[in-house]
């Protein structure tokens, strides 16, 4: 499966501080994308980066891109409360046309 | 309100019935999809379809059905249901491009599903 994963499971940090979460993957990509799940919604997307870049920012938002290591990280700077909720990879597969395929998830409390 | 929507929202079944997942969704977006999200696996694709009248399998196909006669609608059919079928049940879509994976999926509420 091309499925993703996220690391680590579960992070809690206080209110202010950073939060880095990974994703790994199996097969080459076209692009990468990060979703937030808040509790009992669907998901939102917050932002791509295609296989040819290494870096993108939005807003309070990191994400790095490392095709080499199969891996990806989202850094969440100076966190807030409102940011506890689920984050969550997704990676399409470079030669399986449409399949797109979601990680298991890292769930972040930001503590207030 | 513009958006995408699903119902119901809950549902509890019994073993062997039928049950129908609606998703509707007003951007007029050519792609739509079916997801299931389990603790431990993620969101796993069920079905997606292209355009009206064009469906394809996912990841998870067995046991469900889709059709698409408009592009608005997208209802998913579990055809005789199972305890292993129990999930929160989401929707998405996406705007047609000509390498759709790059494109935003927008995501109904979920349907949480029962069966008992």
């Amino acid at each position: 499966s091309q499925q993703g994963e996220e690391d680590p499971q579960a992070l809690s940090i206080q209110e202010g501080e950073n939060a880095t979460m990974n994703c790994s993957y199996k097969t080459s990509i076209n692009n990468l994308q990060w979703y937030r799940q808040n509790s009992g919604r669907g998901l939102v997307h917050l932002i791509l980066i295609r296989s040819n870049e290494r870096e993108k920012h939005s807003g309070r938002l990191r994400v790095t891109l490392d095709t080499s290591k199969k891996s990806s990280s989202l850094l969440i700077t100076a966190s807030r409360a409102a940011d506890t909720a689920s984050y969550f990879c997704a990676t399409d597969a470079l030669h399986t046309g449409n399949q797109f395929y979601f990680g298991t998830g890292t769930s972040l409390t930001v503590i207030p | 309100d513009a958006g995408i929507t699903q119902s119901p929202r809950y549902k509890i079944t019994e073993t062997g019935r039928q049950v129908t997942l609606m998703c509707h969704q007003t951007w007029s977006h050519s792609y739509m999809f079916w997801y299931r999200q389990d603790l431990g696996h993620g969101l796993r694709l069920i079905y997606y379809s292209a355009a009206a009248d064009i469906t394809d399998k996912g990841e998870v196909p067995d046991g469900y059905v889709v059709s698409r006669s408009k592009t608005e609608n997208f209802p998913l059919t579990l055809e005789s249901a199972t305890r292993s079928q129990t999930s929160v049940y989401f929707c998405a879509s996406s705007e047609s491009l000509s390498t759709w994976s790059t494109d935003t999926q927008y995501f109904g509420p979920g349907t949480r599903l029962t069966v008992l």
